[in-house]
């Protein structure tokens, strides 16, 4: 089946700095995948759809210059959270559109998530 | 507002009971609903699908139903096992979008 890679998967970094998270579709290419922000307890918070070649749509609220994304290929999209902060330390998780065989619905593959700590 | 939720934060339940977790959802028209699990510290894993003309679907222990005029969907697992445990996320699915509700932790007791 389909398998989406994310790394790192917990990241630690001093305030300040930039952290890269990559997103890989392993067997499958991914025109579209999705980053997700998600904090203890709380549901999944859809931050923006990246496109393969072109620039990610962002959700309301989430600062394009803070969280870059850039999906440069079609089995990778990287999230660079720049200048991270305390507030910015979260749980983040990318995902890939692919086709559910049974249904020949659009369903989601997440990859494992990143725990990124901002001291 | 767009709204997903999910009937309670947690829900703990006997072994070998039915568990019946709720989806409500408000201002979505939704082509599908869709049922995700997610243990501690990874990404979620779809699990069902239904369509928005479907009533009922079922595969193994699950079952999930969609009342389009209610904007709900029920997510049944019957004869639970401890190995259940995990929090379960009901997400719409709008054209190319994905949103999630506030999910279910699950506890099956032995």
């Amino acid at each position: 089946g389909a398998v989406v890679s994310q790394h790192p998967s917990r990241v630690i970094c001093k305030s300040g700095t930039s952290v890269k998270i990559e997103c890989r579709s392993l067997d499958f290419q991914a025109t579209t995948m999705f980053w997700y922000r998600q904090f203890p307890k709380q549901s999944l918070m859809l931050m923006a759809t990246s496109n393969e070649g072109s620039k990610a749509t962002y959700e309301q609220g989430v600062e394009k210059d803070k969280f870059l994304i850039n999906h440069a290929s079609l089995t990778l999209s990287t999230l660079t959270v720049t200048s991270a902060h305390p507030e910015d330390s979260s749980f983040y998780i990318c995902s890939a559109r692919g086709l559910d065989s049974s249904s020949g619905a659009n369903v989601l593959t997440f990859g494992a998530g990143s725990r990124l700590t901002v001291l | 507002s767009q709204k997903i939720e999910q009937n309670s934060e947690a829900l703990n339940i006997q072994e070998g009971k039915t568990a019946t977790l709720t989806c409500n959802y408000t201002n979505y028209s939704p082509a599908y609903l869709q049922w995700y699990r997610q243990d501690p510290g990874r990404g979620p894993v779809f699990l069902l699908l239904i369509r928005e003309n479907e009533k009922e679907k079922r595969k193994e222990r699950l079952k999930v139903t969609f009342d389009t005029t209610l904007k709900q969907s029920l997510f049944h697992i019957t004869a639970s096992q401890p190995a259940d445990s995990a929090t379960y996320l009901c997400a719409v699915n709008t054209g190319n979008q994905f949103y999630f509700g506030t999910g279910t932790s699950l506890t099956v007791i032995p």
